[in-house]
């Protein structure tokens, strides 16, 4: 079946450095991707939606300066946490489909530790 | 604004016990529902989903029924496993736009021997 595959699994960065992670579609292309981020007993909050070739669309109040995403290519999305502080520690997790009418596969997610 | 709300975990379970996660949603217009599962070190999989009021969605074992009436698609299974233990979640999807989805917050279940 369709897999997703998200890395690294975890990442632990010192504050004010910048950390990406990828997320790739291995048996498809991944037309739309999303990106999400889960709080400790909360829900996955999108952070935004990449389209290939397009600027991603953030969600109100995610500073898309803070968070990079280039959807450059059908299989390869990256989210760049940049200048990471303490509280950008979270779960980041990707999710990507084909056309609208397709099922969304899920990475395995990143967790992200910045001390 | 669109948004799910699900019972809280932890559920602990004996196994072969019933089990009910309820799950109430808030939407304009009308959503599609799932249940994903998240099992130990994997990523979210989708177990069953119904796309319109009345609607069933079933998957190993699993059944949740689209209430339009009470906004809701509590997830029940008749018989748990001890391999059932996971974390379940609840999502919508505004069949609009990007067709984002909304998720709860997740409820872990453990399921004992």
């Amino acid at each position: 079946g369709a897999v997703v595959s998200q890395h690294p699994s975890r990442v632990i960065c010192k504050s004010g450095t910048s950390v990406k992670i990828e997320c790739r579609s291995l048996d498809f292309q991944a037309t739309t991707m999303f990106w999400y981020r889960q709080f400790p007993k909360q829900s996955l909050m999108l952070m935004a939606t990449s389209n290939e070739g397009s600027k991603a669309t953030y969600e109100q109040g995610v500073e898309k300066d803070k968070f990079l995403i280039n959807h450059a290519s059908l299989t390869l999305s990256t989210l760049t946490v940049t200048s990471a502080h303490p509280e950008d520690s979270s779960f980041y997790i990707c999710s990507a489909r084909d056309d609208s009418n397709s099922p969304l596969h899920f990475g395995n997610g990143t967790r992200l530790t910045v001390t | 604004g669109d948004s799910v709300t699900q019972m809280e975990g932890p559920v602990t379970l004996s196994e072969e016990a019933f089990l009910t996660i309820n799950c109430t949603y808030t939407a304009t217009g009308y959503p599609s529902l799932f249940w994903y599962v998240q099992y130990p070190g994997e990523g979210l999989q989708l177990l069953l989903k119904a796309t319109k009021a009345d609607d069933k969605g079933s998957n190993k074992g699993f059944e949740a029924t689209y209430r339009k009436e009470t906004t809701s698609f509590h997830l029940e299974k008749g018989s748990v496993q001890v391999s059932d233990s996971a974390v379940y979640f609840c999502a919508l999807r505004i069949n609009t736009g990007f067709q984002k989805l909304v998720f709860g917050t997740g409820t872990r279940l453990l399921v004992s021997p």
